[in-house]
């Protein structure tokens, strides 16, 4: 499969714990993005790198979430001390390096906080 | 801020019939895509127009630009109950990195 791959698929977590989740995107795309989903939205977004560097944060993302993308390959989202209000969808999505190009977007993980 | 939106919220039709949504959008954009989201899942993409085209097709699906209204559409011919889905148009946000960005979607359902 060489499309944009997302680990886990779902995760359920107790408020306070701290969760990880990983996108792989497609090969030799530069450009990665994370969003947010709830029921009923559109995504929203929080995060843009290329390559390694991380060049723009929507002011969704709290202190308490960090991403990362350490070789310009995959990337990591964390979500420290969760609460409630972080359940949703979170989105990976990957673009190309050349060009005026659409973006390729993983299945997504679930994440419920009870 | 959300730079595009879609509309209606909602589409009920029967199978075989047309679909038609429509986005609307706020500042001068490059191009605009247009996704479909089945229940749970992720965002598969259907159709990227840039600015200086006014339509396109694929398969059973039509897009349409029309700079000037800052408006697009989305036209599935001959539905079927497969088409069921939330559909999505994006476009760059304003200033800055190119961050594709989505309104709340239009959520067609296909009646067998």
């Amino acid at each position: 499969d060489t499309g944009v791959s997302q680990n886990p698929r779902h995760k359920i977590t107790k408020r306070g714990q701290n969760v990880t989740f990983r996108c792989d995107p497609i090969s030799e795309h530069n450009r990665l993005y994370w969003y947010r989903q709830t029921l009923g939205q559109g995504p929203e977004f929080l995060t843009y790198f290329q390559n390694e560097a991380q060049l723009e944060k929507s002011r969704l993302l709290s202190d308490r979430f960090s991403a990362e993308r350490p070789k310009g390959s995959f990337s990591t989202l964390e979500i420290q001390r969760t609460e409630q209000g972080d359940s949703a969808m979170y989105l990976c999505a990957s673009r190309s390096r050349v060009g005026d190009t659409e973006a390729f977007f993983g299945q997504g993980t679930r994440l419920t906080v009870v | 801020s959300q730079q595009g939106e879609e509309d209606p919220q909602a589409l009920s039709i029967q199978e075989g019939e047309n679909a038609t949504m429509n986005c609307s959008y706020k500042t001068s954009i490059n191009n605009l895509q247009w996704y479909r989201q089945n229940s749970g899942r992720g965002l598969v993409h259907l159709i990227l127009i840039r600015s200086n085209e006014r339509e396109k097709h694929s398969g059973r699906l039509r897009v349409t630009l029309d700079t000037s209204k800052k408006s697009s559409s989305l036209l599935i011919t001959a539905s079927r109950a497969a088409d069921t889905a939330s559909y999505f148009c994006a476009t760059p946000r304003s200033g800055g990195s190119y961050i594709p960005t989505f309104g709340r979607g239009t959520s067609l359902i296909v009646h067998p």
